[in-house]
């Protein structure tokens, strides 16, 4: 079954860090480009970071840029995002998402983990 | 990275069609054939529905069907059903990506 299963995610005060990863399973992980996407309460989603397959290509909203590293460990079917700086309006559920090459749709969805900064 | 623009919600009885636009801009959703759209039920998390402006993932029905026409791609719900009601969202690739701002869906 193609699955993706986030963790890391917690309460950390204003300016603290974090590092969330995505476990995937299922399919070869090492073939497709991947994303992070985040849903405040009661708000909408929003895009936050892709990097491709082989990592060459890496891009992030200008929200997060500076204080978000996106990464990935094909060796170990994973995917990260340390999360730095984190302000009050970073709390959110954070989904990663598989990309349809290339870039086509995100086909394949994590059950999202939540972080919620505050003091 | 402007978020689209979709409007805040539409309706409609069951087994009649609806449209959700999606407005972007000549940098996006007109540049590319590459606008996706995605279901949410509450608590739940986002599921593809079309892909490239147009195609349907394996298993997903054929009541939904998406087009595009200049700087505004459009998802189509036909036939609409009870559990068609949800949150739906459009992004288009742009460079990065960018989603719409989301329609809430009520079957009345």
């Amino acid at each position: 079954e193609v699955q993706l299963v986030e963790s890391g995610g917690g309460l950390v005060k204003p300016g603290g860090s974090l590092r969330l990863s995505c476990a995937a399973s299922g399919f070869t992980f090492s073939s497709y480009s991947m994303n992070w996407v985040r849903q405040a309460p009661g708000k909408g989603l929003e895009w936050v970071s892709s990097i491709s397959s082989s990592s060459s290509y890496i891009y992030y909203a200008d929200s997060v840029k500076g204080r978000f590293t996106i990464s990935r460990d094909n060796a170990k079917n994973s995917l990260y995002l340390q999360m730095n700086s984190l302000r009050a309006e970073d709390t959110a559920v954070y989904y990663c998402a598989r990309d349809i090459p290339p870039r086509k749709g995100m086909d394949v969805w994590g059950q999202g983990t939540t972080v919620t900064v505050s003091s | 990275q402007s978020a689209l623009t979709q409007p805040a919600s539409v309706s409609g009885s069951p087994g009649q069609s609806i449209t959700i636009s999606c407005t972007g801009t000549s940098s996006d959703v007109g540049s590319y054939n590459l606008v996706s759209w995605y279901q949410q039920h509450p608590g739940k998390a986002p599921k593809l529905m079309i892909y490239e402006g147009s195609k349907r993932p394996s298993g997903v029905s054929n009541r939904f069907s998406g087009s595009k026409s200049g700087n505004t791609a459009s998802l189509t719900i036909s036939g609409l059903q009870a559990e068609d009601e949800a949150d739906y969202y459009c992004c288009s690739y742009a460079g990065s990506r960018v989603f719409g701002g989301g329609t809430k869906l009520t079957v009345l």
